[in-house]
Formats: C-alpha cells, sequence, structure tokens
C-alpha cells in the first residue's frame, strides 16, 4: 500500500492557460475525492466519484474545471483557461466504499500546488 | 447545513505541556468526525475517528478525543505534547451515509521549547 498520490507537487502556470492534475488512490479503493484548499482554509470539497462515476459536484466547480476517473482508478482534474482565483492546493483522497454507501475514511494524498500568475 | 468551527486560529504550548483543541460541529444527524494534521506543504493525516460506540477515541502519536454530544463539540487531546506535533489540525464532520467532508478552518499549533 503506498497511498494516494499526486502528479505534479507543484504547478505554476500564466492566467489563461490550461492545466491537469494526475491522482492515483490507494489501489482498490473504489471511491476518489476532489477538494480545493486555499491559504489559511481547510479543505473544501469539490467533487466525488465511486468507482468510474462522477456522483457529486460542488457548486465550486465552475465550467471550467472538469474531472475524470475513465476506468474506476486513477483521476484527472482539469482547469482550462486558469485564473488567479485558482491557485491553492489541490488534494485528492480515496477511501473504500461499501455498497451500503456509508462514510468511509478518506486517505489524502500529498496535493498539488497550483500558483496561477 | 453541515458546519465545523474550530475557534483558535493560533495555539502555542510548551513542549511537555498538555494540549486540547477544541472543535464545534453544526449536523442535525449522527455525525462521523474526524482530525487530522497537515505538516506545511503536505497532505492530511488521520489522528483518529469517531463513527459510533465509546464517545473516548484514541488515536495515534498520543492524541485522542471526545465527542460530546450535548456540547456538539469533538475536542483532540494529548496530555504531553512534543516539538514535532508543531503543525495544522483540521476538525472534520461527514454524514454517516455519504462521502463529503465539511472541514474547520483549522487551528496552528506552534511547540515552544
Amino acid at each position: 500500500d503506498t497511498g494516494v498520490s499526486q502528479n505534479p507537487r507543484h504547478k505554476i502556470t500564466k492566467r489563461g492557460q490550461n492545466v491537469t492534475f494526475r491522482c492515483d488512490p490507494i489501489s482498490e479503493h473504489n471511491r476518489l475525492y476532489w477538494y480545493r484548499q486555499t491559504l489559511g482554509q481547510g479543505p473544501e470539497f469539490l467533487t466525488y466519484f465511486q468507482n468510474e462515476a462522477q456522483l457529486e459536484k460542488s457548486r465550486l466547480l465552475s465550467d471550467r474545471f472538469s474531472a475524470e476517473r475513465p476506468k474506476g482508478s486513477f483521476s484527472t482534474l482539469e482547469i482550462q483557461r486558469t485564473e488567479q482565483g485558482d491557485s491553492a492546493m489541490y488534494l485528492c483522497a480515496s477511501s473504500h466504499g461499501t455498497s451500503g454507501g456509508f462514510q468511509e475514511t478518506q486517505y489524502f494524498g500529498p496535493g498539488t500546488r497550483l500558483l496561477v500568475l | 447545513a453541515q458546519s465545523v468551527t474550530q475557534p483558535d486560529i493560533h495555539i502555542t504550548v510548551s513542549e511537555g505541556a498538555s494540549l486540547e483543541l477544541r472543535c464545534n460541529y453544526s449536523y442535525g444527524a449522527t455525525p462521523y468526525l474526524f482530525w487530522y494534521v497537515q505538516s506545511p506543504g503536505q497532505g492530511l493525516q488521520l489522528l483518529l475517528k469517531y463513527f459510533s460506540g465509546d464517545t473516548l477515541v484514541q488515536g495515534i502519536k498520543g492524541f485522542e478525543a471526545e465527542f460530546k454530544r450535548s456540547q456538539s463539540s469533538f475536542n483532540l487531546r494529548k496530555p504531553s505534547v512534543h516539538w514535532s506535533d508543531a503543525a495544522e489540525y483540521f476538525c472534520a464532520v461527514g454524514p454517516s451515509y455519504g462521502n463529503k467532508l465539511v472541514f474547520g478552518a483549522g487551528t496552528i499549533l506552534r511547540v515552544k521549547s
């Protein structure tokens, strides 16, 4: 068990550019989550997958954001036409959810820190 | 709506002293409660969780927390703080059925020698 991994760890981009982040969950974890953390705040929920299905999206996830989990394993989060307000730490977490849908412990990756200039 | 309040933005304690970090939550049903720790530039590490049963839960690194339903609190404690405990601590609440966690704004712990 190598834990949740995220790449890249840091990304600096210019306003208007597109960026893509990758998350590899703990193997056999069927649930995957994306959170955003801005300076001085706790993480805020963005979206959630169960296997390959995206089941919930936060209102924070504007049309410029898209997330995929094509084979129910790794996930990507893309931000199009980045804005300075997108600068944040993007955290990925995974958990082993039961069919009953009960809350399970989420294990977090190290995050991708995005800076938009 | 679910919410979590961590009243203390910063706390400074001396090494070897006891620690209590406060967490109050607002949630309509039985909550699932978590404490995570985050070192600078790192992701979140789970310290402990409360799902049901004994209201005093033990976690890693010598931490414990007590769930008090009447006070809507889940305070984190440690009897003797080590310099390596300096980090940011987040309390989170989630539904018993579902997925999304709601986090507090965090408490930064400084340890002085």
